[in-house]
């Protein structure tokens, strides 16, 4: 049963221009959770997280907006950056943060120049 | 600092063998974690190990086994390797565990197996 869900494989935008990237969970336990982006042959990097007594987080061109009664958050990037073309994995995890980390399946952002 | 080092990188092995994927975490950090990742599956997690005791287990078999030593380096082993196997097997540490600590991954090892 997948708890972290990124029902979108992939997402092409123009360098620019807003990336939004979706996640949704099961688990109402979860209260904290993160972004990874990972660059081919690399080891995962964590961008940022938001804790659930928020609904908004923001750092740089990277803002994540969590909305828990529909269990969904999202990751907006703005403007895009040919750069930031990688897989994004959103995680999730219990007990504030003290369980382990469930992720998605990621989802491969290309941003064209 | 140094970060998470894995090795070997790149690994090809035969069904039925067995494999040790070795993972020094970053200076200071007790809390190692185990995770595979295969296309389309995304980071399915393997074991936590904290202070040389495993605190978390993932959904694996018994194949897939793991340690860590008193200066926090950790080993993963599967024994009786599948083709399903194949897979990049990531580590990641932290410094503290029961804290929104964040994962520190490492490149990985690729294990490919014919």
């Amino acid at each position: 049963d997948q708890q972290v869900k990124q029902n979108s494989p992939s997402l092409s935008v123009q360098e620019g221009r807003i990336s939004i990237l979706n996640c949704d969970y099961t688990n109402s336990m979860f209260d904290y959770f993160l972004w990874y982006k990972k660059y081919p042959a690399e080891g995962p990097t964590f961008l940022i997280s938001i804790s659930s007594i928020k609904d908004k987080n923001e750092d740089g061109r990277f803002t994540v907006f969590l909305n828990k009664s529909a269990k969904h958050l999202s990751l907006h990037i703005v403007p895009s950056q040919p750069g930031d073309s990688a897989v994004y994995f959103c995680a999730a995890s219990a007990q504030g943060g003290s369980e382990k980390l469930v992720f998605g399946k990621g989802m491969k952002l290309t941003v064209n120049p | 600092k140094a970060g998470v080092t894995q090795t070997p990188r790149y690994l090809i092995k035969t069904r039925g063998q067995q494999v040790t994927l070795s993972c020094s975490p970053i200076s200071g950090h007790r809390s190692v974690s185990w995770y595979q990742q295969t296309p389309g599956q995304g980071l399915q997690f393997l074991f936590e190990y904290f202070s040389e005791t495993q605190r978390n287990k993932g959904n694996f078999p018994g194949r897939f086994s793991g340690r860590q030593f008193s200066n926090s380096r950790s080993e993963m082993n599967v024994s009786t390797l599948e083709l399903g196997d194949s897979a990049l097997y990531l580590c990641a540490s932290s410094a503290l565990v029961g804290t929104n600590e964040k994962l520190f991954f490492g490149s990985g090892t690729q294990l490919s197996v014919l």
